[in-house]
């Protein structure tokens, strides 16, 4: 069965640093997202993204964080300079149309 | 704006008991409802759905009834197993309010106890 696969399960980065999360969704996937776990917290929409646009962003998703698909296959979540509360867990999603997620296992962000 | 309101965990329970976690929803219009389950170490998986009021989503053994009159979509199952063990979450989709964005509960770990 077709995965979406987050690449690193989890990444250590100290406070101020930028850090990129990756993503590579199913491929004839067309609509991309990122949601956010904080520990014992609900999860929680970021951005979504469709033909090569943001199409949606929470009010979280703000000028520290950016998204690119910059090759076809990876999406990316990058953020500028860290702060401890960007701690979470980020979770990479897509669908063919706008229903049907599959999401990725996650990559773990701990901010020291 | 939007909102999802499940139960508290953990839930524990004996194999082959009775499960129920609550949830209950604020939306405008006429949201879609799902449940996703996570299992340890994994990503988040989609359940089961329902799309409109009075619609039963089903699957694996699980089943929740859309109820737009209680504003609700409970999960339950008749017999757990302990691969049953994980964290659910209730979401929402309200495409009528012209966002596909999932607005999730905060989850219910259960653990089933052989």
């Amino acid at each position: 069965e077709p995965e979406v696969t987050q690449t690193p399960s989890h990444q250590v980065t100290q406070m101020g640093q930028e850090v990129i999360l990756r993503c590579v969704p199913i491929s004839n996937h067309l609509y991309f997202y990122w949601y956010r776990q904080i520990l014992g917290q609900k999860v929680e929409f970021l951005v979504s993204f469709y033909n090569n646009e943001i199409s949606e962003k929470s009010e979280i998703f703000d000028d520290q964080f950016s998204v690119e698909r910059p090759d076809g296959s990876n999406f990316t979540l990058k953020i500028r300079s860290t702060k401890l509360e960007d701690s979470a867990m980020y979770f990479c999603a897509s669908s063919e149309r706008a229903y049907g997620y599959t999401f990725g296992s996650g990559t773990r962000l701990t901010v020291v | 704006g939007d909102s999802v309101t499940q139960m508290e965990g953990p839930v524990t329970l004996s194999e082959e008991a009775f499960l129920t976690i609550n949830c209950t929803y604020t939306a405008t219009g006429y949201p879609s409802l799902f449940w996703y389950v996570q299992y340890p170490g994994e990503g988040l998986q989609l359940l089961l759905k329902a799309t409109k009021a009075d619609d039963k989503g089903s699957n694996k053994g699980f089943e929740a009834t859309y109820r737009k009159e209680t504003t609700s979509f409970h999960l339950e199952k008749g017999s757990v197993q302990v691969s049953d063990s994980a964290v659910y979450f209730c979401a929402l989709s309200n495409s009528g309010a012209g966002s596909y964005q999932l607005t999730f509960g905060k989850g219910t770990k259960l653990s089933v106890i052989p």
